[in-house]
């Protein structure tokens, strides 16, 4: 199994300029997350899915959009970026919870780092 | 709202010295509780997690962490420090309500070891 892949690795933007970074995971997880890591700030959640064509906001939504067509796959966008995103995003994902039992463990990708002019 | 925080963005310790990365959270009700590594260039993996059953917790390589609900603690500890343990960790909160296992990470502890 290759787990939770992430493609680009890195990618330069100029302002304004638009993209998409794939995720993909091959573990049949439910459910999906991008996070973006700043230094000093840890990981904040963008966007994530809780099942195929579902998605919802998380900590930081702002300047970017999700889609989940595909179970195993879930996509980030920025329609026009800008230096405020430069950072590293990491895309994760994890097994459905059972009610109120202990929460799954999330499985990350190797991230891909972002920079934008 | 939920928040964890890591004392120290940096520590340093001997090899065969004993860590020590220092975790407080923030919630009403006792959470879930995680700690992660990540190792340069690479994504996140989990060391531990509590989730009531034990409040001493064991995981990978020898780090174990114990839940204080007293202290609202959650602290990560090696006995003996090894080169290889020279990454990022990251302590992390999730609520038990949270839908989709969402969780909270705290921004980090950079942990060096010297020769």
């Amino acid at each position: 199994n290759a787990g939770v892949t992430q493609t680009p690795k890195f990618r330069v933007l100029k302002t304004g300029q638009s993209m998409t970074l794939l995720c993909a995971q091959d573990m049949n997880h439910e459910y999906m997350y991008w996070y973006r890591q700043d230094p000093g700030m840890g990981l904040r959640l963008i966007h994530y899915s809780v099942g195929e064509g579902t998605t919802a906001k998380g900590e930081v939504p702002d300047g970017y959009n999700v889609s989940r067509l595909k179970k195993q796959n879930f996509l980030l966008g920025l329609e026009s970026a800008a230096p405020s995103q430069t950072s590293v995003y990491f895309c994760a994902s994890s097994r459905l919870s059972s009610g109120t039992g202990p929460h799954n463990e999330q499985f990350f990708g190797p991230g891909t780092r972002l920079t934008v002019l | 709202a939920q928040s964890v925080t890591q004392l120290g963005s940096h520590v340093s310790v001997s090899e065969g010295a004993l860590v020590l990365l220092r975790c407080n959270y923030s919630s009403s009700v006792p959470p879930y509780l995680f700690w992660y590594v990540q190792y340069p260039n690479q994504g996140l993996q989990l060391l531990l997690k509590y989730t009531s059953a034990a409040t001493l917790v064991k995981g990978i390589n020898d780090f174990e962490a114990e839940f204080k609900k007293s202290e609202t603690s959650f602290h990560l500890t090696k006995p003996s420090a090894h080169m290889s343990d020279a990454a990022e960790y990251f302590c992390a909160v999730s609520d038990r309500d949270s839908s989709a296992s969402k969780i909270i990470f705290g921004s980090g502890t950079r942990l060096s070891i010297r020769p």
